[in-house]
């Protein structure tokens, strides 16, 4: 079955600009989840969705930075006013329960933001 | 959430088997062991989890000691196409706080 996609899989902009990601879970995951990947470094909490809630944004780094999932299926990661510092793979995963490791998560293969 | 440690990186070669210990002296009585793999370019894929003794699935085995203050992944007999990071996760079972490390760079040679 498709597994979990990612839409664009390239974005460059220019410092300043907005920027949207797209994120498609697998159908029927509840959960959702955004990361942000730098070079050499592991994967980096964002924010994680239950159904159409954001059940905990503590990664968020600032208010630059939002996301929405309206119908509890696609979301969408926004980011404001974009930096340099911005540039990194940005990873969605979904899962089929409640978060938790014992509900595996399923990546995306990621967006590559680059910020010129 | 329990610090976990591991090697920044191995070197093994084809047909051997490979054991990356994570420490995690931290760990909390409600915690489970993760682990996972990422290849160049992809997302990270789930490869096994655990909460004590020994759990083995078709790709690895999970070795946790009694005290569960480490655990070992083992890869048998791995191939170049093991060549990935892998990473160690220490959570509640029912926690979406999934925090990587920078994971541990295994490179498998000819």
């Amino acid at each position: 079955g498709a597994g979990v996609s990612q839409t664009p899989s390239n974005k460059v902009t220019e410092k300043g600009k907005y920027v949207e990601l797209r994120c498609d879970p697998i159908s029927g995951h509840t959960a959702l989840y955004w990361y942000r990947q730098s070079l050499g470094q592991g994967p980096e909490f964002l924010i994680y969705f239950q159904g159409t809630g954001a059940a905990d944004d503590s990664g968020l780094p600032n208010d630059r930075f939002f996301a929405v999932r309206p119908e509890g299926s696609v979301s969408t990661l926004k980011i404001q006013r974009t930096e340099r510092g911005d540039s990194a793979v940005y990873l969605c995963a979904s899962s089929l329960g409640a978060g938790g490791p014992f509900n595996e998560q399923f990546f995306g293969p990621g967006t590559r933001l680059t910020v010129l | 959430l329990a610090k976990t440690t591991q090697p920044i990186s191995m070197d093994s070669y084809e047909g051997q088997e490979v054991n990356i210990t994570c420490s995690h002296n931290n760990i909390a009585t409600n915690d489970y062991i993760t682990w996972y793999q990422q290849f160049p370019s992809q997302g990270p894929r789930f490869i096994i989890q655990g909460y004590k003794t020994k759990v083995t699935n078709e790709v690895a085995s999970l070795f946790i000691p009694a005290d569960r203050k480490s655990s070992t992944l083992s890869l048998p007999r791995v191939s170049l196409s093991d060549t990935a990071v892998y990473y160690c996760l220490v959570a509640l079972y029912n926690n979406n706080d999934m925090r990587f490390g920078a994971g541990t760079r295994l490179t498998v040679k000819p």
